[in-house]
């Protein structure tokens, strides 16, 4: 029954580790978000697809590459991992341009050691 | 200065009582306005969004946004502890962008 899913929902590793979130939704809907939550709890966008395109990259290190297989599915691909990627990573997804109904998945903490 | 502000609390209640939270901001052109829930170690929920200026209820929940002054609140009336988490104001133009308050703390105590 889960609109948007996240895995893994916890990440520990060494800085310089590759890893990989994979986030999942079955609302239908064509456009996916990443977003980054720091830990004075401020919500900021990364990037978007929109049906498998990019549509927003907000300025993110090379360091961090999405992937969309498919409109259900966007997975966040992080190289080289540094102790400031250390943060909370939410999954979002939405009707194209109606962001104002974005479902959130239940985020994945990742901490960089 | 951030295109969102938002007082971040935290803001202490008894039950009972009426919570107001607030945002400014500086984007003439956002058209959307959201308020989201977020428990600790949850997902953010959207709790209610509203086009352009106006009022809107539902349930508890009043949101009210006044696009003259650069200004949204969100009102809950007879507030619960079950209430109590991070309430997130959001914004967006008429594209797939949202831009976050920085959130504000709720306690509502028994």
């Amino acid at each position: 029954d889960t609109a948007v899913s996240q895995t893994p929902k916890y990440l520990v590793t060494q800085m310089g580790n590759d890893k990989s979130i994979k986030c999942e939704q079955n609302l239908g809907h064509d456009t996916m978000y990443w977003y980054k939550q720091d830990s004075k709890k401020f919500l900021k966008i990364m990037f978007s697809y929109n049906n498998k395109e990019l549509i927003i990259n907000e300025t993110v290190p090379n360091r961090f590459s999405p992937k969309s297989p498919d409109k259900a599915h966007l997975n966040l691909h992080i190289n080289s991992l540094e102790l400031g990627d250390s943060a909370v990573y939410f999954c979002a997804s939405s009707r194209p341009l109606r962001a104002e109904t974005q479902y959130f998945g239940p985020g994945t903490r990742l901490l960089v050691l | 200065q951030k295109e969102v502000e938002q007082d971040p609390g935290p803001l202490s209640v008894p039950e009972g009582a009426i919570v107001s939270l607030n945002c400014t901001y500086s984007n003439s052109a956002f058209q959307y306005f959201m308020w989201y829930r977020q428990y600790s170690r949850k997902g953010p929920e959207l709790l209610m969004y509203t086009y352009s200026s106006g009022n809107k209820e539902d349930g508890r929940f009043t949101a009210q946004v006044d696009k003259s002054s650069k200004y949204i609140s969100l009102f809950i009336r007879d507030s619960q502890p079950s209430d109590s988490a991070t309430y997130l104001c959001a914004m967006s133009d008429n594209t797939d962008k949202l831009i976050f308050g920085t959130g504000t703390r709720l306690q509502v105590f028994p």
